[in-house]
């Protein structure tokens, strides 16, 4: 089974706090994406990398950065937390069919 | 702007009904196309795809696909209180790499 695994599942941030999270996958997907999801507005795509050190903006990009060093690996950067990014993230990776990890929530005060 | 479309609901039915949830796209070149169920607090996890016109059936769960309409169903059969979540439609084009999600329905099956 594919596994997809977020490093943190409940975060407190403050704003202007730089804030990480991260996602590993472990089926050699090329393909992996970062999603904010909330209520009323659904899934919204953030980020998303096609290969290693490759990445292209999604639809709600501003805020956020991305960095893949490896291909199991995919981070997404909040260098200064604000309250509108209270959310929660979705990682996911793909090969045909998308599988997503079980989710960051976060909180920013 | 490419859109996918579904009613948000909630569609209530009554345990051992059938459930029909619909969902339009408007990217006529979407190839993929994608069930995801999710419970509340949990992520999204895969129930069907299918690519080609007509049904594709699996267990209690038929998708149906009408490219000519750009329109996607999900039926299920023998409702059970379980299947209550909110169901997210996704398409995707062979030429991209993302998959674009609807807002979802949600449904409420009554015991």
């Amino acid at each position: 089974d594919v596994k997809v695994t977020q490093s943190s599942r409940y975060l407190v941030k403050r704003t202007g706090e730089k804030v990480f999270l991260e996602c590993v996958q472990d089926m050699d997907h090329e393909n992996m994406f970062w999603y904010r999801q909330d209520p009323g507005l659904g899934l919204r795509l953030i980020y998303f990398s096609y290969d290693v050190k490759m990445k292209e903006k999604g639809d709600i990009p501003e805020g956020y950065s991305v960095s893949r060093e490896k291909k199991e690996r995919f981070s997404l950067i909040l260098e200064s937390a604000s309250t509108n990014q209270t959310s929660m993230y979705l990682c996911a990776s793909r090969r045909g069919e998308l599988f997503f990890g079980e989710g960051s929530r976060l909180t920013v005060l | 702007q490419k859109e996918v479309e579904q009613n948000s609901g909630p569609l209530s039915v009554p345990e051992g009904a059938i459930a029909s949830l619909n969902c339009t796209y408007s990217d006529r070149g979407s190839q993929s196309f994608f069930w995801y169920r999710q419970y509340s607090g949990k992520s999204p996890e895969l129930i069907m795809f299918i690519y080609s016109n007509g049904d594709k059936e699996d267990g209690r769960f038929t998708a149906q696909l009408n490219k000519a309409s750009q329109y996607v169903s999900l039926l299920i059969r023998d409702s059970q209180p379980s299947d209550s979540a909110t169901y997210l439609c996704a398409v995707s084009s062979d030429s991209s790499y993302k998959l674009i999600f609807g807002s979802g329905t949600r449904l409420l099956v009554r015991p």
